[in-house]
């Protein structure tokens, strides 16, 4: 079936840093979603993005739909400790069927 | 408050004891999904919805069967338990317009002894 390869699988930085991950796929999707995991929790939807091209920002987190289609990119500026969590990405192409990334960990040193 | 619940939330089982898990959401949402999330595999996903008395196979529905009667309601059912079943479980939901903007549940822990 589909996959997506997210990397990097898990990072520690210092807080304050920027962060940086991706999502790969050998599929084109309609739609390329983040979210944030917290211990305990389900997964919250940071954004979504629906065009080719899109750059959409939410706060300190900017993400990127690949002009490609099959690649996404999230960052983060200026982490800070509740930044800590697992962020997925997820490929979809509308038909409510979605593909997860593996997840990259992410911890911050205060 | 826009919710979607999941009940129980921890649960531990023996083998081929059968089991639902319940998942409501009060959106008012066409599409509901189950995944399980398992340790360097991400979520998964077991089967979805996209309206009342439509399932589809999602990518790892062996094992499970779910019911969609009603639109709020999407139970996840185990007909016979096994350890590899051992998961955490999520459901989740979205409206039709943005069938891929999907909101889970607080997820459920099954362990199957």
């Amino acid at each position: 079936g589909q996959q997506l390869n997210q990397s990097p699988q898990s990072m520690f930085i210092q807080e304050g840093e920027d962060v940086s991950m991706n999502c790969t796929s050998s599929s084109i999707f309609n739609t390329w979603l983040w979210y944030k995991q917290d211990p305990g929790e389900g997964p919250v939807l940071l954004i979504a993005l629906y065009k080719a091209g899109e750059l959409t920002s939410n706060g300190r987190l900017t993400a990127q739909f690949g002009i490609t289609r099959k690649d996404s990119f999230l960052n983060i500026s200026a982490s800070i400790p509740s930044d800590v969590g697992i962020y997925f990405c997820a490929g979809s192409s509308n038909t409510g069927k979605l593909i997860f990334g593996q997840g990259t960990t992410l911890q911050v040193k205060p | 408050e826009a919710q979607v619940t999941q009940n129980p939330r921890y649960l531990i089982t023996v083998t081929g004891k059968k089991l639902t898990v319940t998942c409501s959401q009060n959106m008012n949402h066409e599409y509901m999904s189950w995944y399980r999330q398992d340790p360097g595999l991400g979520l998964r996903q077991i089967y979805y919805s996209m309206n009342v008395e439509v399932t589809d196979k999602g990518d790892v529905p062996e094992g499970y069967k779910v019911s969609r009667k009603e639109k709020r309601n999407f139970p996840l059912i185990l007909e016979s338990p096994s350890p590899n079943q051992t998961s955490l479980y999520f459901c989740a939901s979205s409206s039709r317009t943005r069938g891929d903007t999907q909101y889970f549940g607080p997820g459920t822990r099954l362990t199957v002894l």
